[in-house]
């Protein structure tokens, strides 16, 4: 089945640790987003990437760092500068970035230890 | 103001009723919009798109009102199955960035 998939379903980081949250997508798209959300909060786009090996910073990028190697992979790394991530974690893509209505995944809940 | 407004709500309807919810943006130059939903503690699933003309997906239908920089979600007769957070969805910027509100919570009951 085509679709985006997000590992894993739980997280749990100490103090100071970094974490990377894995999202890969077998739908051939172009665009990929990572957001986060809060309780009572919209999602909040933390980096998205337009096209493979390009990247850019969303609104909320502090502690946050992302690649995209790959056109089917754009893991999020969640570092030790993040102060406050305990959160819902979700990945999208669309085709492109044109005025494309974007598809998720299931998500990553972060929680602190 | 926030850029992507929408009423928390919750509404609580009973089943076969008709539901509209409205939602309202501030950036004019916005250029495509779509409702999401979202069940409790899942992932949002895009609903529809919004289109200038308005349209229509079996009981939903979407309006747009550019001058009044507003969006309309209707549900006719309403299910059960219904029951959810309704995102407001706006592209305004680029690189196809969303901007989302922060949901409606719709409960069909009994």
């Amino acid at each position: 089945d085509g679709g985006i998939t997000q590992s894993p379903k739980y997280l749990f980081r100490k103090e100071g640790q970094n974490v990377t949250l894995s999202c890969e997508q077998n739908l051939n798209h172009d665009a990929m987003y990572w957001y986060r959300q809060d309780p009572g909060q919209g999602l909040r786009l933390i980096y998205y990437s337009q096209i493979v090996n390009d990247f850019q910073k969303g609104d909320i990028a502090e502690g946050y760092s992302v690649s995209r190697e790959k056109k089917e992979s754009f893991p999020l790394t969640v570092t030790s500068a993040q102060k406050n991530p305990t959160a819902f974690y979700l990945c999208a893509s669309s085709i492109d970035s044109s005025n494309q209505p974007q598809h998720f995944g299931d998500g990553t809940r972060l929680s602190i230890l | 103001r926030k850029e992507v407004e929408q009423d928390p709500g919750p509404f609580n309807v009973p089943e076969g009723a008709t539901v509209a919810f409205n939602c309202t943006y501030s950036n004019s130059a916005s250029q495509s919009f779509f409702w999401y939903r979202q069940d409790c503690r899942k992932e949002p699933k895009l609903l529809m798109s919004v289109y200038s003309s308005g349209n229509e997906d079996g009981r939903f239908t979407a309006q747009l009102n550019r001058a009044s920089q507003y969006i309309s979600l209707l549900i006719r007769d309403s299910k059960l199955s219904d029951s959810a957070t309704y995102l407001c969805v706006v592209n305004s910027g680029g690189g196809n960035k969303l901007t989302f509100g922060t949901g409606t919570q719709l409960k069909v009951e009994l």
